[in-house]
Formats: C-alpha cells, structure tokens, sequence
C-alpha cells in the first residue's frame, strides 16, 4: 500500500509570493489533515478536510487556505508570502475517526527567502 | 483548551542505558494520547497510542508508555536504547469529539550515545 505523498518535496520562494502545496493520502483515506512544524513553533495544526469539507481549523491567517477534492488529494495555498512562513509543511491522512491512526507524510520544505 | 508539556526538550544517554522521555496534558475532557518518532528529513511514525483500555500500551521495537488519569501523564519508557533510537520524540493528544486534530508537545530530542 502505498503511503502519503507530498509534493513537492522542496520549495523556495521570495516574500510575497504564493505557493500551493499537494498531498495524496493512502487510498481509501478520507480525512487528510495539515500541519506546519518549526523550531520556534512546533507543530501546529493548520486544517483538517474530511470528505471535501473543512472540517477543523487551526489558528492561522487568512492567508492559509486549503482543499479536498472528491479524490480525497489535498492542497493547501499559503498567499502573499512571509518569511515566518518558512517550515516544513507536513500532511496526515487517516480514514477520518476519532480511533483511527493518522499517516504522515515525509512534508514539503518551504523556504521564503 | 487542551496542551501538551513535554518536560525535557534534549535527553542524551548511552546506549544500553534506560530512558523515560516525559509528558503531561492538560485536558477537561478525555483525550486519545500518542507517542511519535520524527527521525532527520522525514515525516512523523506512530510509535504507540492510548484509546482506552489497558493504561500500558507497547510499541514493537520495544518502547513503552503508560497513561496516568491522575497525573494527567503519558510518560515514554525503553529499557535498552540502541543508537537507532536516535530521533525526535512528540508526544501528542486528540479529543474525542476533534475529528483528526491532534496537539503536539514541543518535541524530545533524544540522542544514544556509543
């Protein structure tokens, strides 16, 4: 079974610009959850999408946005870039209740330079 | 709201030795609790979880962690760390009622020493 992946794998980018992120969680997952992960920070839950809705939300601007599409890939769209956006941007998939185990993928290196 | 404190932000030991990498949360509700591994340039493994049940859960390559209601704790326990070992410890929880959301603590470096 093949496990989540995300692309791409590294990313570089200038303030101001945007970015759109992918995830293909494992098949027949349908919950697909984003987090952003840095030495200042942590990790931090962004949003959740489970059968194309929204399901949970983090704490984050506006500027973070994301979908599902009926495939159950992912995106995730970070505009008008800032250099505090620099992370590791990891995405977890799982089949979406509250027992079932979440899969991570190996996350996407986003520099803001 | 509901948080996770992982006591030791760095635990260097020898191989062989024992380790308890240490957890608290801090909940009004019942949580599910995890334990995951982030080893350099990759994504996070589940090493083991608490979903109810038996307080004393075990992970396949040793580890093991018991949840204390009282202590609100989670503590991550291997009797015999090898140098594979070496990696990045989160421990993490999620409500019931969060769908998939899970909170992290800040993370454990734990590095195994020849």
């Amino acid at each position: 079974k093949a496990g989540v992946t995300q692309t791409p794998r590294y990313l570089i980018k200038t303030r101001g610009q945007q970015v759109t992120l992918s995830c293909s969680p494992i098949s027949g997952h349908r919950s697909v959850s984003w987090y952003q992960q840095t030495p200042g920070q942590g990790l931090q839950f962004l949003f959740e999408y489970f059968s194309e809705t929204q399901r949970n939300k983090g704490n984050f601007p506006g500027r973070f946005s994301g979908r599902q599409f009926s495939n159950s890939r992912s995106e995730m769209n970070v505009s008008t870039l800032e250099l505090g956006d620099s992370a590791l941007y990891l995405c977890a998939s799982s089949k979406g209740g509250a027992y079932n185990e979440q899969f991570f993928g190996p996350g996407t290196r986003l520099t803001v330079l | 709201a509901q948080s996770v404190t992982q006591l030791d932000s760095q635990v260097p030991v020898f191989e062989e030795a024992p380790v308890e990498l240490r957890c608290n949360y801090s909940s009004s509700v019942s949580v599910y609790l995890f334990w995951y591994v982030q080893y350099p340039n990759q994504g996070l493994q589940l090493l083991l979880k608490y979903l109810s049940g038996s307080t004393l859960v075990e992970s396949i390559n040793g580890f093991e962690a018991e949840f204390n209601k009282s202590q609100t704790s989670f503590h991550l326990r291997k009797p015999s760390v090898h140098i594979s070992d070496t990696a990045e410890y989160f421990c993490a929880v999620r409500l019931e009622s969060s769908g998939s959301r899970l909170t992290f603590g800040e993370g454990t470096q734990l590095t195994v020493n020849p």
